[in-house]
């Protein structure tokens, strides 16, 4: 199946701009999903389509794509934002549902 | 409001068998696609199966098949998950998920803990 990239942790200041990467081949023809887990929470839905955010996700979160890499910016990063993120694509031979293996945000 | 509970989690020796359960509010069930998404101690997720919303439809990861059996009872809103032939590397927190947009896991809920330990 397809392998999806991530960075194992990203470290920002509060106040600064995190940006998480998910590369993998392909990426740029596939649709990438992010998601946000808190320790001890489920994961939640905070990206659709690289840049949709669901609703009630804050507008510090933004999503773009260039290459086969996708991002995750979240801006003015706040210690609440901490978490592991995670990238989901399809599989492109068999629709299975492949993730990243998460990064872990941490504000300084 | 979507709400999804899992149980039946347990400790289980190597070779035995668990049925998960996921109970489901009554949101649009019978329409909704359903996943099961695992994630080992300190570790990522693991997407494991899915069905799709009349049932006609089930895939797995590869390590899972011919050992876990996905299955759903639209009228009792309920999402099963039938795990047989257990093995260590089986053991997780195993999350249901509904399916979104785009392939995406849009509500999830808190899971249920499978350790499996000799």
């Amino acid at each position: 199946s397809d392998v999806v990239t991530q960075p194992p942790s990203v470290s920002v200041a509060p106040g600064e701009t995190a940006r998480i990467t998910c590369g993998g081949d392909n990426i740029g023809s596939k649709t990438v999903h992010w998601y946000q887990q808190k320790p001890g929470q489920a994961p939640l839905l905070v990206m659709l389509y690289g840049s949709d955010r669901p609703s009630g996700i804050p507008e510090r979160f933004s999503g773009s794509k260039s290459g086969n890499t996708a991002t995750l910016s979240i801006n003015k990063v706040e210690a609440g934002d901490e978490a592991d993120y995670y990238c989901q694509v399809l599989d492109s031979r068999s629709d299975h549902r492949v993730f990243g293996g998460g990064t872990k945000l941490t504000a300084l | 409001q979507v709400q999804l509970v899992e149980s039946g989690g347990g400790v289980v020796q190597p070779g035995r068998s668990l049925r998960l359960s996921c109970a489901a509010s009554r949101f649009r069930f019978m329409m909704s696609g359903m996943h099961w998404v695992r994630q080992a101690p300190g570790k990522g997720l693991e997407w494991v199966s899915f069905i799709s919303p009349g049932g006609a439809k089930k895939d797995y990861t590869e390590s899972v098949k011919g050992r876990f059996i996905i299955s759903r009872q639209n009228t009792r809103y309920t999402l099963y998950l039938q795990m047989d032939s257990l093995r260590v590397e089986d053991s997780a927190l195993y999350y249901c998920a509904t399916d979104g947009e785009g392939g995406s896991l849009d509500n999830w809920g808190r899971g249920t803990l499978v350790s499996v330990s000799s």
